[in-house]
């Protein structure tokens, strides 16, 4: 079956910009997190989706990052004003139902790079 | 402030020796931790993980060590193979939280 993927796989844009990255989740998964990887450190959460709603958004870094899963399944992930700091590879994973025990599934990323 | 740590950014290991990689975590409330591996340019793909209620977890060449009193873990690779070549991270979760908190990696290396 498929994998989690990730669309697009590489993202340029200036600072400023407003971008949006998208997750398609393996199909019956209602647990759904992204995670930032800068160069030289591990994933870092950002957000974590259980069906429609955002559990736990503590991730996020300020309020130009945004992130909706309108139908429990897509999730897009949007980046207001960007900034240099912003560039990194952002990775989608999915699970099961999000329980303690499930394994989480990740995604490709989208490497972004903010000019 | 780094939650698990990840001290030897990277290892090498001749093949067919065993390889050990080291993780140390600050937080007492974690109690369940897990090893990824990473390929360039695909993402994390699960590889072992272990409850705090154990103190090891074997999967065919892959075992998991854990020593609570000294929130210590480790992954052993026996024996190593080329294709273990990745960069391997340790995560970690505590009760009630899904998200994962992930060290900076170690990257392997195996030397045919």
């Amino acid at each position: 079956g498929a994998g989690v993927s990730q669309t697009p796989s590489n993202k340029v844009t200036e600072k400023g910009k407003y971008v949006e990255l998208r997750c398609d989740p393996i199909s019956g998964h209602t647990a759904l997190y992204w995670y930032r990887q800068s160069l030289g450190q591990g994933p870092e959460f950002l957000i974590y989706f259980q069906g429609t709603g955002a559990a736990d958004d503590s991730g996020l870094p300020n309020d130009r990052f945004f992130a909706v899963r309108p139908e429990g399944s897509v999730s897009t992930l949007k980046i207001q004003r960007t900034e240099r700091g912003d560039s990194a590879v952002y990775l989608c994973a999915s699970s099961l139902t999000g329980g303690m025990g499930e394994t989480q599934y990740f995604g490709p990323g989208t490497r972004l790079l903010v000019l | 402030d780094q939650q698990v740590k990840q001290n030897s950014p990277s290892l090498s290991v001749q093949e067919g020796r065993i390889s050990i990689l080291n993780c140390d975590y600050t937080n007492s409330m974690f109690d369940y931790f897990l090893w990824y591996k990473k390929y360039p340019a695909e993402g994390p793909t699960f590889l072992i993980s272990i409850s705090s209620i154990k103190d090891k977890n074997e999967d065919g060449r892959f075992t998991v060590f854990l020593n609570k009193s000294a929130k210590h873990l480790s992954l052993h690779i026996v024996p190593s193979q080329p294709g273990d070549s990745a960069v391997y991270f340790c995560a970690a979760r505590d009760f009630g939280n899904e998200k994962l908190t992930f060290g900076t990696g170690t990257r392997l290396t195996i030397i045919p």
